[in-house]
C-alpha cells in the first residue's frame, strides 16, 4: 500500500511570507503528526490531529497551525516565516485510536523548508 | 520536565562488528513509552520499537535488541554484526501524558556509519 506522501518535498520562501505544507496518509490511518526537524533543535513535536480535530501538540508559537480534512489528509501552514523556520518537516500517520504514541507511526520523507 | 539523552552524536564501526546505541532519559511520570526509529539518508523515520514503562523485557528482533532498565533509565539499542545499510541516525524518544496531552521528546540521535 502507499507510503505517507508528503508535497512538496522541497520549498524555498521568503521571510515575512506563509506556506502551507500537505500530508497524505496511508489509507485506513486517521491520525496525523506533525514534526520540525532542525540541526540545532533535533526533532521537535508540532501537533497531532485525529478525525479533524487537533488532539495534541507541542511547545511552538500560534504562527504553527494545522488542520485535517475528512479523508484525513492534513496541511500544516506556517505564517510570518523567520529564518529559523527553515527545518525538514516531517509527518507521520497511524491509526491512532488511542494516540498516536500508543500505535504504530509511519513516516513521510519529510518537505524540507528553506526561508531566506 | 523530560529529557532524552543520546551521549553518542556520531558512531563510526566497521562492518560486523556489533554497536551498541545508548538513550538516557528523565521523567517524573511513571507511565511512559520509549521509542527507537532510524532515519535513512532518504529521510522517513523508520519505527523499531516501542517499550512502556511496565515492561522491563528486553527484546531481540533479528540483529536488533534492546536492554530496558528503569533502574538507570536507560533504553540501548544494540544493533549485531551490524551492516552497510544499518548506516543511519538514530533517534531515541520519549513520550508521557501532560495535561491531556501526550508530550514527546526526542533526542538529539545517533549517527552511525557501518564501514565496508
Amino acid at each position: 500500500k502507499a507510503g505517507v506522501t508528503q508535497t512538496p518535498r522541497y520549498l524555498i520562501k521568503t521571510r515575512g511570507q506563509q506556506v502551507t505544507l500537505s500530508c497524505s496518509p496511508i489509507s485506513g490511518h486517521r491520525s496525523v503528526s506533525w514534526y520540525q526537524q532542525t540541526p540545532g533543535q533535533g526533532l521537535q513535536f508540532l501537533f497531532e490531529y485525529f478525525s479533524e480535530t487537533q488532539r495534541n501538540k507541542g511547545n511552538f508559537p500560534g504562527r504553527f497551525s494545522g488542520r485535517q480534512f475528512s479523508n484525513s489528509r492534513s496541511e500544516m501552514n506556517v505564517s510570518t516565516l523567520e529564518l529559523g523556520d527553515s527545518a525538514l518537516y516531517l509527518c507521520a500517520s497511524s491509526l491512532g485510536g488511542t494516540g498516536i504514541w500508543n500505535t504504530e507511526a509511519f513516516f513521510g520523507q519529510g518537505t524540507r523548508l528553506t526561508v531566506v | 520536565a523530560q529529557k532524552v539523552t543520546q551521549a553518542q552524536t556520531e558512531i563510526s564501526v566497521v562492518e560486523k562488528e556489533d554497536v551498541t546505541l545508548d538513550c538516557v532519559y528523565e521523567t517524573r511520570d511513571t507511565t511512559y513509552y520509549l521509542f527507537w526509529y532510524k532515519q535513512p539518508p532518504s529521510g522517513e523515520l523508520v519505527f523499531l520499537i516501542r517499550r512502556n514503562s511496565f515492561d522491563e523485557q528486553n527484546e531481540i528482533s533479528g540483529r536488533y535488541s534492546w536492554n530496558f532498565q528503569k533502574s538507570t533509565s536507560s533504553f540501548n539499542f544494540t544493533i549485531t554484526a551490524s551492516q552497510v545499510v544499518d548506516s543511519a541516525v538514530y533517534f531515541c524518544a520519549l513520550s508521557e501524558n501532560s495535561g491531556g496531552y501526550q508530550k514527546v521528546t526526542f533526542g538529539i540521535g545517533t549517527k552511525l556509519q557501518v564501514i565496508p
